[in-house]
């Protein structure tokens, strides 16, 4: 079946780095652009990072930029984000999800599926 | 960047009830926004993408419309699973891809 599995998190001290992985199953990874979302905890979801199906482009979030980096590796079906320079507003349960289809310069329609999730304390 | 603001934050309604939840985007957005349903300790589930188009396998009492800044999400007959908390995500060409505050659905 689809299937997003994430794992790298961890408790890292402030300023050190981290890199999270994001394992796809069940479906044709290099056909879709992947996002990471987080959500602190008691708080909203928030939206951090995308990268188009064949890694030829890459987003951020204002409050990540510089410090974060997305990347995939279509032959491993992985998806990872590295994260330096952590701060204590980076803990958060961490997630990877898959856009639904995408219409070019347009949109796309939704994150459609998502992992369980992986949880980042910096402390 | 485009700011999305969900109202109420918070809403009270029975089993049975009809609910609506508003999220008003910043700037015109078209038809681009997503509905997600989120309960505790679970990760978000797709309901709604395309402002109005449900996401296959989600209940038809789900429903969304709306364009340009304005949409809604309604649940016709509340069911005791439906209680969670809700949130909009503008999905146009442009990041960020912002969320909405969230709406929590709670039961009176």
């Amino acid at each position: 079946q689809v299937q997003l599995v994430e794992s790298g998190g961890g408790v890292v001290q402030p300023g050190r780095s981290l890199r999270l992985s994001c394992a796809a199953s069940g479906f044709t990874f290099s056909s879709y652009g992947m996002h990471w979302v987080r959500q602190a905890p008691g708080k909203g979801l928030e939206w951090v990072a995308v990268i188009l199906y064949d890694g030829s482009k890459k987003y951020y979030a204002d409050s990540v930029k510089g410090r974060f980096t997305i990347s995939r590796d279509n032959s491993k079906n992985t998806l990872y984000m590295q994260m330096n320079s952590l701060r204590a507003e980076d803990a958060a349960v961490y997630y990877c999800a898959k856009e639904g289809a995408t219409v070019w310069g347009s949109g796309f329609y939704g994150l459609d599926v998502w992992g369980q999730g992986t949880t980042v304390t910096v402390s | 960047d485009i700011q999305m603001t969900q109202s109420p934050s918070s809403v009270s309604a029975s089993v049975g009830d009809r609910v609506t939840i508003t999220c008003r985007a910043s700037q015109g957005i078209s038809t681009w926004l997503a509905w997600y349903q989120q309960k505790p300790g679970e990760a978000p589930k797709l309901l709604i993408y395309s402002a109005s188009s449900l996401q296959s396998g989600v209940p038809s009492r789900f429903s969304g419309s709306g364009s340009g800044t304005d949409f809604t999400l309604t649940i016709s007959s509340l069911q005791p699973e439906d209680f969670a908390t809700y949130y909009c995500q503008q999905t146009n060409s442009f990041p960020p891809y912002t969320f909405g505050q969230g709406t929590k659905l709670e039961i009176k």
